[in-house]
């Protein structure tokens, strides 16, 4: 079954720049989605189509792509962004979708 | 403001049966692919399955082909998960979630708080 492949943690101290990763194969030609989840929270859209934000989202948010691996980039990162990141793609097919393992970010 | 309300989760036993709801309102619910997510306690976000606008077309993860079907009734603005033969790996809070953009299938662009499911002796 196809997977995507994030760092199981992140750290950075604030106003520095958080950087997580997500790979698979299949991102050369499927659009990746990320998202926030806050502990006891539902997730949050914050990145989609590799780099689109949504309404609402700050625009130290942002996403960008390179062959296999998409990259979801916190610039001057707040302690309110210490949170579990997700990243979340389709198979090659278009059909399965997929989450990857999940990137903590701790804000240190 | 869209909103999604998940119901009927709880206790279960092994190999029993759950349907769980989500009601939809705030957004026109027949534009939308919709998707089930879940998440064991503890553990990262994993797709169930998701379904077209129109019901037309439906997938899951393998993991629950054959024991979970997915549905949608536009009239009452509500998404659908039968769960039968249920196992206790299939404990977790399940979440409903809209589609990012009309028409398309992937991404979730909003997402319901989640009901709990546990399968347990």
């Amino acid at each position: 079954s196809y997977e995507l492949t994030q760092p199981p943690s992140v750290s950075v101290s604030p106003g520095q720049t958080a950087r997580i990763t997500c790979s698979g194969d299949a991102l050369t030609k499927q659009y990746a989605y990320w998202y926030q989840q806050k502990p006891g929270q539902a997730p949050v859209l914050v990145i989609y189509k590799d780099n689109e934000r949504p309404s609402g989202i700050p625009e130290r948010f942002s996403g960008s792509s390179s062959g296999t691996t998409v990259t979801l980039t916190i610039s001057g990162v707040q302690a309110e962004d210490e949170a579990d990141y997700y990243c979340q793609s389709a198979d090659r097919s278009g059909t399965y979708e997929v989450f990857g393992g999940g990137t903590k970010l701790t804000v240190l | 403001e869209v909103q999604l309300v998940e119901s009927g989760g709880g206790l279960v036993q092994p190999g029993g049966s759950l349907r769980l709801s989500c009601a939809a309102s705030g957004f026109t619910f027949s534009s939308y692919w919709m998707t089930w997510v879940r998440q064991a306690p503890g553990k990262g976000l994993e797709w169930v399955a998701n379904i077209k606008q129109d019901g037309s077309e439906k997938f899951y993860v393998d993991s629950v082909k054959g024991r979970f079907t997915i549905s949608r009734d536009s009239a009452k603005n509500s998404l659908y998960l039968q769960m039968n033969s249920l196992r206790a790996e299939d404990t977790a809070v399940y979440y409903c979630a809209r589609g990012v953009v009309e028409m398309e299938q992937h991404g979730c662009g909003y997402w319901g708080q989640g009901t709990l499911v546990t399968v347990s002796s």
